[in-house]
């Protein structure tokens, strides 16, 4: 157990859609970071968030939006769904002192799956 | 660009015995973090073991350990004595300046009794 949770473990929606993940971090960590995992297009960051703020971004699309809370668990918010949008996400968190060093710790994930 | 290549989708060991799975990167950075995880059917992403860039020596947790060959952008993960468990998708990562990881494709690792 990694210490960083993720709710739902699965969502089965419909295409036009909009849904909420939500992450809460382990403890002590202020980054939180998300990534899609989908059969074709592997593993891919999508952003990061440091202590409430926007800190780096991945390949993540305009349709889909993130943010976290002061009490530093996030939520990734996916809007108008495609069949595409499928996939496995991953929130991962880690202590980040400021520079790039830190391990990144990752919760179960989140299976949506897109009808 | 950062990339990561994993050029074996599949490799296979017997219980006990020692496997090397390979892992290249492309980049013009000259400090960077290297890392393995290992994702079993759970799906749960794992780190296996990690390598700072500036260090020379070889990280190693237990059984596993790395060969980084910076010169030659290599970081290559042995498993040494093979147990079941260790049967899983293993993914080479690259955590680039901007923090931010890039993954290789994955190597699935099978473990045979």
């Amino acid at each position: 157990d990694s210490g960083v949770t993720q709710t739902p473990k699965h969502l089965i929606t419909a295409t036009g859609q909009r849904v909420t993940l939500r992450c809460s971090p382990r403890s002590g960590d202020l980054s939180v970071y998300w990534y899609q995992q989908s059969l074709d297009q592997g593993l891919q960051f999508l952003i990061q968030y440091y202590n409430g703020e926007e800190r780096a971004k991945g390949n993540i699309l305009e349709r889909f939006s993130a943010q976290q809370f002061p009490d530093l668990h996030s939520e990734l918010n996916l809007s108008s769904l495609e069949l595409g949008d499928s996939a496995l996400y991953f929130c991962a968190s880690s202590v980040d002192s400021g520079g790039f060093t830190d391990t990144q710790y990752f919760g179960p994930g989140t299976r949506l799956t897109v009808l | 660009a950062q990339t990561v290549t994993q050029s074996q989708p599949e490799m296979s060991v017997q219980e006990a015995e020692t496997v090397t799975l390979s892992c290249t990167y492309d980049t013009s950075e000259s400090d960077y973090y290297l890392f393995w995880y290992k994702q079993p059917p759970s799906r749960q992403m794992i780190l296996v073991i990690r390598q700072e860039a500036y260090k020379q020596q070889n990280a190693t947790e237990n059984r596993f350990s790395v060969n980084f060959q910076k010169a030659a952008k290599s970081f290559s993960l042995k498993i040494s004595d093979s147990q079941l468990g260790d049967a899983a998708m293993y993914f080479c990562a690259y955590r680039t300046l901007n923090n931010d990881m890039r993954f290789g494709a994955g190597t699935r690792l099978t473990v045979k009794p």
